[in-house]
């Protein structure tokens, strides 16, 4: 069946520093992928999506692309803020063209960001 | 609002009691979905529908969890019966269509508490 492997935190950076959250995926077909942000006290939020193979998904400063190759969609940011403070989860859905599929999960990986 | 409404957002109840957790989905959305949060689980998925049938029931863990869906609209979630290993947040999600690249949108969850 599907699944997800994301690095196991928790991950602690300084402000400003460079951040990476791998996560790889296993999957029949062609999968789409998600990274989802729970902030403290808050629900799920889609935070960025790559539908098909070499998509980059972009959003505030997150960047993830999927790599087929390597089956992997990992999380980056250039500069982290004490906002991205939070736990993500690498997801992924489908797998064949037909169908309605649940989103699978990793365990999610907690960051904090320290000023 | 425009969001997945769930209530309540807090249930603390004795164990044996029956609960019913609700899901209000983003306007429009056909595909509704159930997962479950736990510390030692993450986040499992339990059941969807697509408008008021539910194809895929294989994630509920057992016969004491039900839900429906009517008018393609509002779900309840019923647990029967409830047990200490319960407790969890329970999370609704909805989106347009169950295409694959559609992502889902989640509701802040009901913590359900047994006691």
């Amino acid at each position: 069946g599907n699944s997800v492997t994301q690095m196991e935190g928790p991950v602690t950076l300084s402000e400003e520093a460079f951040l990476t959250i791998n996560c790889t995926y296993t999957a029949t077909g062609y999968p789409s992928l998600f990274w989802y942000v729970q902030y403290p006290g808050e629900g799920l939020q889609l935070l960025l999506k790559a539908t098909k193979a070499d998509d980059k998904g972009s959003n505030k400063g997150f960047e993830a692309t999927y790599r087929k190759e390597t089956t992997s969609f990992h999380l980056e940011k250039g500069s982290v803020q004490v906002s991205d403070s939070a736990v993500y989860f690498c997801a992924l859905r489908g797998g064949t063209n037909s169908g309605n599929t649940p989103l699978v999960f990793g365990k999610g990986t907690r960051l904090s960001v320290i000023a | 609002g425009a969001g997945v409404s769930q209530s309540p957002s807090n249930k603390v109840t004795e164990k044996g009691k029956d609960v019913e957790l609700r899901c209000d989905p983003i306007s429009g959305h056909t595909a509704l979905y159930w997962y479950r949060q736990s510390l030692g689980q993450g986040l499992e998925f339990l059941i969807y529908f697509q408008g008021n049938s539910a194809p895929d029931k294989s994630g509920l863990p057992s016969d004491r969890f039900s839900a429906e869906r009517t008018g393609g609209s509002v779900s309840t979630l019923t647990i029967q019966r409830t047990q200490q290993e319960d407790s969890a947040v329970y999370l609704c999600a909805s989106s347009y269509s169950g295409a694959r690249n559609q992502p889902q949108h989640f509701g802040d969850g009901t913590r359900l508490s047994i006691l």
